[in-house]
Parts: C-alpha cells; sequence; structure tokens
C-alpha cells in the first residue's frame, strides 16, 4: 500500500529565512506533485516531478525528488508572508500496466511566515 | 471561468436529507475524480471516472452515490449521512485517469447535522 509522509506538519518561519519540507513515501512512483492550498480555497498545482534527479524552481520555490531514495523536498529560500499556506505532496499510483492518475496525498505541512 | 467549478459551495444537510453535490469542468478533461478532505487526515480519494465509467470506489459507503453522465459533469448524490461525513469535498479533472495532474474545484463545504 502507498503511503505518504510530509514533515512537518505545521512550519512557523520568519521571513528571510530557509527551509525545507520533506515528503517520503513507501512504495515505487513514477510522479510526484507539489501542491498548495489557501484556507477555503482549492488546491492550485505547484510542480510535477517526473524523473530521478528533477529539480524545478519557481520563484522561492525549488522542488527535487529522488526516486532511489523515494524523497521529494520542497525548499523555501528568503520566504515571505504570501507563502503562507498548506503545502501538499501528492504521489502517483502505479498499478498494473503503467501509472495511473488517482494520488495519494500526504498530510499537508501548514506554513505560516512571520514578520 | 475557472477550470472546474463545483456547487454549493455549502452546504448543510439533516441525517435524513438527500442532497447532491455538482462539479462541471471546462478543460477538455476525460477524467473526473471527488475527494474527501477532513481536518486532520489526508486527502482521500473517493471516487474515479475516465470516459464517464467508474474506474475506482475506494471503498466509499454506498450513502455516497456518484453520477457521471459526461466527461464534464460529475456529481456526488447524499443520503442519510452521518455527522463525521461533514468534510470538504474536492471534485478534479485530469486529460485522462492515466495523466496524472489533477486540477481541483473549491471544494464544497458539507455539514451534516
Amino acid at each position: 500500500e502507498l503511503k505518504v509522509e510530509q514533515n512537518p506538519l505545521f512550519l512557523s518561519m520568519q521571513e528571510g529565512k530557509n527551509y525545507t519540507i520533506y515528503c517520503n513515501y513507501s512504495t515505487t512512483s513514477d510522479r510526484l506533485y507539489w501542491y498548495r492550498q489557501d484556507p477555503g480555497k482549492s488546491l492550485e498545482s505547484l510542480f510535477v516531478l517526473l524523473s530521478n534527479g528533477a529539480v524545478k524552481q519557481e520563484g522561492r520555490l525549488m522542488a527535487s525528488l529522488d526516486t532511489k531514495a523515494r524523497l521529494s523536498t520542497l525548499h523555501i529560500t528568503a520566504a515571505v508572508h504570501d507563502l503562507s499556506a498548506t503545502y501538499f505532496c501528492a504521489v502517483a499510483k502505479v498499478g498494473d500496466g503503467g501509472s495511473q492518475g488517482n494520488l495519494i496525498f500526504g498530510k499537508g505541512t501548514k506554513l505560516s511566515v512571520k514578520p | 471561468e475557472t477550470g472546474v467549478t463545483q456547487t454549493p459551495r455549502h452546504l448543510v444537510m439533516g441525517m435524513t436529507n438527500k442532497k447532491s453535490l455538482k462539479c462541471e469542468q471546462h478543460l477538455g478533461h476525460n477524467a473526473m475524480y471527488w475527494y474527501k478532505q477532513s481536518a486532520k487526515k489526508p486527502l482521500e480519494l473517493m471516487f474515479v471516472y475516465n470516459f464517464k465509467e467508474q474506474t475506482e470506489n475506494n471503498s466509499v459507503p454506498s450513502r455516497f452515490s456518484p453520477e457521471c453522465p459526461n466527461s464534464s459533469h460529475l456529481f456526488l448524490h447524499l443520503h442519510t449521512l452521518q455527522p463525521e461525513d461533514s468534510a470538504l469535498y474536492l471534485c478534479a479533472s485530469s486529460r485522462t485517469s492515466n495523466t496524472g495532474e489533477l486540477f481541483f474545484g473549491e471544494g464544497s463545504r458539507l455539514t451534516v447535522l
């Protein structure tokens, strides 16, 4: 059974600091996603990581994937208040005959950036 | 116009009521999903439809009944719910169920009294 664990679940950061959110998953998969959710809002896709060693960056966020370690990281550089949200990683289940679109989500990391 | 639209955004119902949640996507996708988001729990996949056919039912109780009349519309019919069913119900779509990148609606916040 595919399990996805994120840590930390809560993260209080000061503006300008750097930090990393970790996402571990338990079985083989060929794609990993990072989503952002603001309170009362939908999930917004941030990154799709498809291969070992993949690294993607958007603004102050950078995501990477190590499929051998079954680990993805979301690194936050010089945090600003606008980054306050809950961040989810999600891993695609791999079924017979190839990938499936069904995603297993982590519990989410609630990030709060304070001045 | 947003890609995935859900109605109603908020719903309060008693345990004996029958209600429905509606989802519509304008992205030309062929797969649609229902997820449940409860407090302190990960998002849980409930149902998957691919080209109008249900391809996954994640052991969801029969008091939740999905309907997918075409690739653009998805319903979740609710009957005899329990207070623990109170949650945010998120609809999502993707190109097909093998594509994997999901686009989510803003959710329907359900409260069962």
